[in-house]
């Protein structure tokens, strides 16, 4: 069976440019997940979607991050207008409500010049 | 402020022996935790969990300890192989809501 997919898997871009990172669930998982890896904060949850609702985005750092899911084999993690500080790994993760554990994606390593 | 910690950064071990690795808590509304491995240039990969109404669990060569009242948990690798060489997180959830993640400990294990 196919994994949580990410894409990009890298991404490099100049401050100020729009950023539209994509996510693919696992087939049947209604829960996903988007998390930010960085140096100086670790892996930190931005925001999460149950049945394609955002439950919690108490993680998302500013106005300039959004995200989306359309349907249940989409989500979008948007930034505009990007900065240098929004270089990290981010990841996409999902799993069936109510159950554990999360799967991760492999990320999307980006980087904002 | 941290709620999940992994205090040791590194650790190596030899090929054969057991290999522990801890992780601290202070939220005491965690329900639920696990521990993923993750490899460079790819996302974590979940290892083992447990209830908060366990103590211990076990799969193969790893088992996870949890100490409510001290609020900590441990990952028991036995034997160590090479092939475990990676970072290793430590995670919590509440209700089973996003995880709060441990900063990682890189382990080494020598053959």
């Amino acid at each position: 069976d196919a994994g949580v997919i990410q894409s990009p898997r890298h991404e490099v871009t100049e401050m100020g440019q729009e950023v539209t990172l994509r996510c693919k669930p696992i087939s049947g998982h209604n829960s996903l997940f988007w998390y930010r890896q960085t140096m100086m904060r670790g892996l930190e949850l931005l925001i999460y979607f149950n049945n394609n609702v955002p439950i919690d985005d108490s993680g998302m750092p500013e106005d300039r991050f959004s995200a989306k899911m359309p349907n249940a084999s989409f989500s979008t993690l948007k930034i505009q207008p990007s900065e240098p500080r929004d270089s990290a790994v981010y990841f996409c993760a999902s799993r069936r409500t109510g159950e554990q554990p999360q799967h991760f994606g492999d990320g999307t390593r980006l980087s904002i010049l | 402020d941290q709620q999940v910690k992994q205090n040791s950064p590194s650790l190596s071990v030899q090929e054969g022996r057991i290999s522990i690795l801890n992780c601290d808590y202070t939220n005491s509304m965690f329900d639920y935790f696990l521990w993923y491995k993750k490899y460079p240039a790819e996302g974590p990969t979940f290892l083992i969990s447990i209830s908060s109404i366990k103590d211990k669990n076990e799969d193969g060569r790893f088992t996870v300890f949890l100490n409510k009242s001290a609020k900590h948990l441990s990952l028991h690798i036995v034997p160590s192989q090479p092939g475990d060489s990676a970072v290793y997180f430590c995670a919590a959830s509440v209700s089973s809501r996003g995880l709060t993640f441990g900063g990682g400990t890189r382990l080494m294990v020598k053959p």
